[in-house]
């Protein structure tokens, strides 16, 4: 079983600051690191597919980084949004199992 | 819209019942992955299969099962049920074994009373 660990669990910010959360994994068997979001009553949605270490992937308002040798990746919200309120989940991909998720971020953006 | 199709969105039924969820994965995705997600529980991986083959199994219980047909529909198979299966049932496909991008189905939510 692959140990995930998300933190903070919850999180509420004002429209307008900036916010990061963490995935920690385990650094061996490596493959990749997924991070989707998951709007409540919506199904989860892919973010970022990472694979290479010092990796950064931006999308919007939204990047995150990537440390496979110390087993950690970094996602940011730049300037939240009330439509980023959402839970953000990472997976550690191994290559050889289906993805196992972390319980995830909520993130709640007050307006 | 992520191109998965699951039926039904909602279904209410007895302790002791049987049912089964149905999923269509993406047009050209071989892979299909089952995830339950319980009242405040994260996703629990299932089972995946893989061009009709069982492919890894998760925390899948014994009164579970699946497969995956030919046409690369997936169905899920849960009986004798108790209280405790009520959940949310996602199914997720990807283009091949070795995961990349899952795209979510909208899920089953399944009510046992």
């Amino acid at each position: 079983i692959l140990n995930v660990e998300q933190s903070p669990q919850s999180l509420h910010v004002q429209e307008g600051d900036s916010t990061n959360f963490t995935c920690s994994f385990p650094s061996s068997n490596f493959y990749a690191l997924h991070w989707y979001r998951w709007e409540t009553a919506k199904s989860p949605e892919a973010l970022f597919v990472m694979t290479l270490n010092g990796d950064e992937k931006k999308k919007g308002r939204i990047s995150a980084t990537l440390n496979t040798k110390e087993g950690y990746s970094y996602l940011y919200i730049k300037g939240s949004q009330p439509e980023d309120s959402a839970t953000y989940l990472c997976a550690p991909d191994t290559g050889r199992r289906a993805l196992t998720f972390g319980s995830g971020t909520r993130l709640q953006v007050q307006p | 819209d992520s191109g998965v199709t699951q039926t039904p969105k909602h279904l209410i039924t007895a302790t002791g019942q049987r049912v089964t969820l149905r999923c269509s994965p993406r047009s050209g995705d071989l892979s299909v992955y089952w995830y339950q997600q319980s009242l405040d529980q994260g996703l629990q991986f299932l089972i995946q299969y893989y061009n009709g083959e069982e492919r890894a199994k998760g925390n899948i219980l014994e009164r579970f099962s699946a497969q995956q047909f030919p046409d690369l529909h997936s169905e899920l198979n849960l009986s004798s049920l108790e209280l405790g299966d009520s959940a949310l049932y996602f199914c997720a496909s990807s283009r091949d074994t070795n995961t990349g991008e899952l795209f979510f189905g909208e899920g089953s939510r399944l009510t046992v009373l």
